[in-house]
């Protein structure tokens, strides 16, 4: 079973739309860590948040946000006011750090801003 | 100044070649990894090392061996290249497992002719 699903395979927005990237994942464990990554057309991987499943504050910084919801499982990334730059292949990712240590991908949204 | 640097960038080879990606972290990070990026964007683990020893071997071909000389470096060495060997192989490094997350090298985009 897929550890973390990220439904949308791809979005397409109008610049200065707000967009939002759904992830949902499953775990057993009660300590998790939950993480979002950028990869822009340059192909770099780019950190953007981690959350650990005791901190279910949601969390802003500049246009991006983040809902967790433990309730649903889903840990949901929003651009508000989007931007060509943010045109980006996005990718959700969930530790378990006290099984096996291993980290999960999703398989990933590819988002495009259209000017 | 680079976090996890690996060299070279792009490489491109013919088939049946051996070949070596290099990695190197300055972070003082005490878990390296090689991950393979498939042209769908899949991101899927290959190898994990702590502190240069194995902890991670998921199912690749042996063809693919890594090798840690310290706990700064995590090389990955092929042999005899195929075409579906063809990817962009990206290095990481994280501090003390996976809970903190991963710095990623900026990807070795590999091309098998």
């Amino acid at each position: 079973a897929q550890k973390v699903t990220q439904a949308q395979t791809e979005i397409s927005v109008v610049e200065k739309e707000d967009v939002t990237l759904d992830c949902v994942y499953e775990t057993r464990d009660t300590t998790y860590y939950l993480f979002w990554y950028k990869q822009p057309p340059s192909g770099e991987l780019v950190f953007l948040i981690r959350r650990n499943s005791f901190d279910e504050q949601n969390e802003i910084s500049g246009r991006y946000s983040w809902n967790f919801q433990k309730s649903t499982s889903s840990f949901n990334f929003t651009i508000t006011a989007s931007q060509v730059v943010d045109s980006a292949v996005y990718f959700c990712a969930l530790s378990e750090p006290l099984t096996g240590n291993q980290f999960y991908f999703g398989t990933g949204t590819s988002l495009t801003v259209i000017p | 100044d680079t976090a996890v640097s690996q060299t070279p960038k792009y490489l491109v080879t013919q088939m049946g070649n051996d070949k070596s990606i290099k990695c190197e972290q300055n972070l003082g990070h005490d878990t390296m990894y090689w991950y393979k990026q498939d042209s769908k964007k899949f991101l899927k683990i290959m190898f994990s090392y702590n502190n240069k020893e194995l902890i991670i071997n998921e199912t690749v071909p042996n063809r693919f061996s890594p090798k840690s000389p310290d706990k700064a470096h995590l090389n990955l060495h092929i042999n005899s290249l195929e075409l579906g060997d063809s990817a962009v192989y990206f290095c990481a490094s994280s501090l003390q497992g996976a809970g903190y997350g991963y710095t990623f090298g900026s990807g070795t985009r590999l091309t098998v002719v």
